[in-house]
């Protein structure tokens, strides 16, 4: 039974053009989060939700954008892809955010042409 | 300014022996800690996590080590077995967590 679902798994877009990745789950958690990870390097906190509040990391592009339309489902935006935006994106969730537990989806790989 | 490191990048190890897993944290503020495991194409999936209150968490085969005088913690796996071949991060934090860039573990049968 999956918990946390990113769709879609594998996204290709092309330079400057908008895409929005989504996940979505099934735990009822307050939290959500999104992380970048390029290969071989951490996954790196982009921002975070606590239910509807907006936490933003202070070096996440203005490029990257997020909306939490309801408690179950999280979307990341980026605005205008660049080759260096090309990465694993990881949604995670969790009750709160002190001393919790943070579970992971699947990933979505976004390839930039 | 990596606040989280795993300086191994991979480790091999034979069956039925002891895996260890570093990692080191430079934030004396940090008070509560992970290990995830990830297998190519899934995300990190929970394994352990350990309260700065502690300095040793045991589940199963899978046991952290807290050292705080030395920002330091590690992981054994005893005994180790060929599915454990995974990387595995550790995460540091209070309420957020940074991670470190992993270590790819390999048992060998």
């Amino acid at each position: 039974d999956a918990m946390v679902i990113q769709n879609p798994r594998y996204q290709v877009t092309q330079f400057g053009k908008p895409v929005t990745l989504s996940c979505s789950q099934t735990l009822n958690h307050n939290v959500m989060y999104w992380y970048q990870q390029k290969s071989s390097q951490a996954p790196k906190l982009l921002f975070h939700y606590y239910d509807k509040d907006f936490n933003n990391e202070a070096d996440t592009p203005d490029n990257f954008q997020s909306r939490r339309p309801n408690t179950s489902f999280c979307f990341l935006d980026i605005r205008s892809p660049g080759l260096g935006d090309a990465a694993m994106y990881l949604c995670a969730t969790s009750r709160s955010t002190s001393r919790e537990t943070q579970y992971f989806g699947p990933g979505t790989r976004l390839l930039v042409l | 300014d990596q606040q989280v490191k795993q300086n191994s990048p991979s480790l091999s190890v034979q069956e039925g022996r002891i895996s260890i897993l570093n990692c080191d944290y430079t934030n004396s503020m940090f008070d509560y800690f992970l290990w995830y495991k990830k297998y190519p194409a899934e995300g990190p999936t929970f394994l352990i996590s350990i309260s700065s209150i502690k300095d040793k968490n045991e589940d199963g085969r899978f046991t952290v080590f807290l050292n705080k005088s030395a920002k330091h913690l590690s992981l054994h796996i005893v005994p180790s077995q060929p599915g454990d071949s995974a990387v595995y991060f550790c995460a540091s934090g209070t309420y957020k967590y940074i991670f470190g860039t992993g270590t790819r573990l390999k048992v060998l049968a």
